[in-house]
């Protein structure tokens, strides 16, 4: 969607690579978030920011890590990926009131061998 | 998180009416009701959202429940783009600015019969 863009789109890694996912807003939304969605388990907060250097654990944290050193930029990072990591990974942002919805991003297919 | 009910499926014909029902009996006074719709392939889009009163865009109308224990989304004249899986999400604004956060459930399948 406009003011939100994700990249890679695709990416195929090998099982114990690092791996950053990148999401950028030209919005200037205090809020960004990181979902991942799978068959049977639907959007799946990882972590979220709300305020640059500001960030907090969702329910599927672990094997996740996020930086966010200015407003525009929210990196996900895999510290070592695994094959259960394989899955679509959403950016979303939000302003601070709630005047407005969340804007998606368009995914990035991540595939983990 | 208040959690959200909805039907797991739903079906419509093309041009006519689509009331989507979401019951949300254990909603705070600080919760937002949220719609978000996703597309195949695509990330989910926002719909509509209110608090106490009815709402209205070009998307879409939101009721809410007086009680505000229920609410429903109604798409007016159902296209074939419309299939969609549609999510109710209900949004906590009122714990202060680490906790806006959205939570996503199952939602109802959409399928427009043409």
């Amino acid at each position: 969607d406009a003011g939100i863009t994700q990249s890679p789109r695709h990416k195929v890694t090998e099982t114990g690579t690092p791996v950053t996912l990148r999401c950028h807003q030209t919005e200037n939304h205090r809020y960004m978030y990181w979902y991942r969605q799978d068959p049977g388990h639907g959007l799946r907060l990882i972590h979220y920011s709300y305020g640059v250097k500001d960030t907090d654990k969702g329910e599927v944290s672990d094997g996740y890590s996020v930086s966010r050193s200015k407003t525009e930029d929210f990196l996900l990072t895999l510290e070592s990926a695994t094959s259960s990591q394989t899955s679509v990974y959403f950016c979303a942002i939000s302003a601070i009131r709630d005047r407005v919805g969340y804007t998606f991003g368009s995914g990035t297919r991540l595939t983990v061998v | 998180d208040a959690k959200t009910t909805q039907p797991n499926s739903m079906e419509s014909n093309e041009e006519e009416p689509v009331h989507l029902p979401c019951n949300h009996s254990t909603i705070s006074g600080t919760d937002y009701i949220h719609w978000y719709r996703q597309l195949p392939s695509q990330g989910p889009e926002y719909v509509i959202h209110g608090l106490t009163s009815n709402v209205n865009n070009r998307m879409a109308s939101l009721a809410i429940a007086e009680d505000r224990k229920s609410s429903t989304l109604i798409l007016h004249r159902a296209t074939l783009r419309d299939a969609a899986v549609y999510y109710c999400i209900l949004r906590d604004v009122g714990s202060g600015g680490s906790n806006y956060k959205l939570t996503f459930g199952k939602g109802t399948l959409l399928t427009v019969n043409p």
